[in-house]
């Protein structure tokens, strides 16, 4: 089947600082890939979808200027969070399209101090 | 896109079947039905998806009735590995029929296993 890898897994930074998740389509090309984040014990929340070659689509309450979406191949897309703060801390999880399937990947755990 | 409403939690025991239902009364005609599991910090795993009837697969089978206006879950002889969160899905394929457009997740059932 179709595999989604994201990278890292983990991440554990200081306020303020960036952090940048990969999101790779290993075995396929993606068009259009999603970002999800999960706060423990809730629903996947989808912040935005995330499309080759122009600009993301974010959902109402995602702010655009701190979750910066870049899908600049195929297989490739990455979600940075600017300036990143406690409340941020949350799983962030991509997905992409292939078929009539989602594939999702493992996930990455984003703690902020 | 169609809101799902689905049983917050169930309990179940080792080797009986258990069967998850949703509500997505404002269904569209073109949207599928998916089924996605998920064990904690780890993202959805794919189940089972369709649109009308049944479908079954290796791990589950998918009821849907005639007016689409519901689905049930059946999972065979459930074990302690089927502990996990299940979700109930509708989406419209894209227009090339490559994929989905976003898919919005509702609460979800929590499903404990027990010995």
């Amino acid at each position: 089947g179709a595999v989604v890898s994201q990278h890292p897994s983990r991440v554990i930074c200081k306020s303020g600082t960036s952090v940048k998740i990969e999101c790779r389509s290993l075995d396929f090309q993606a068009t259009t890939m999603f970002w999800y984040r999960q706060f423990p014990k809730q629903s996947l929340m989808l912040m935005a979808t995330s499309n080759e070659g122009s600009k993301a689509t974010y959902e109402q309450g995602v702010e655009k200027d701190k979750f910066l979406i870049n899908h600049a191949s195929l297989t490739l897309s990455t979600l940075t969070v600017t300036s990143a703060h406690p409340e941020d801390s949350s799983f962030y999880i991509c997905s992409a399209s292939l078929y009539n399937e989602q594939f999702f990947g493992p996930g990455t755990r984003l703690t902020v101090l | 896109l169609a809101k799902t409403t689905q049983p917050i939690s169930m309990d179940s025991y080792e080797g009986q079947e258990v069967n998850i239902t949703c509500s997505h009364n404002n269904i569209a005609t073109n949207d599928y039905i998916t089924w996605y599991q998920q064990f904690p910090s780890q993202g959805p795993r794919f189940i089972i998806q369709g649109y009308k009837t049944k479908v079954t697969n290796e791990v589950a089978s998918l009821f849907i009735p005639a007016d689409r206006k519901s689905s049930t879950l059946s999972l065979p002889r459930v074990s302690l590995s089927d502990t996990a969160v299940y979700y109930c899905l509708v989406g419209l394929r894209n227009a090339m029929n490559t994929g989905f457009q976003k898919l919005v997740f509702g609460t979800g059932t929590r499903l404990l296993v027990s010995p």
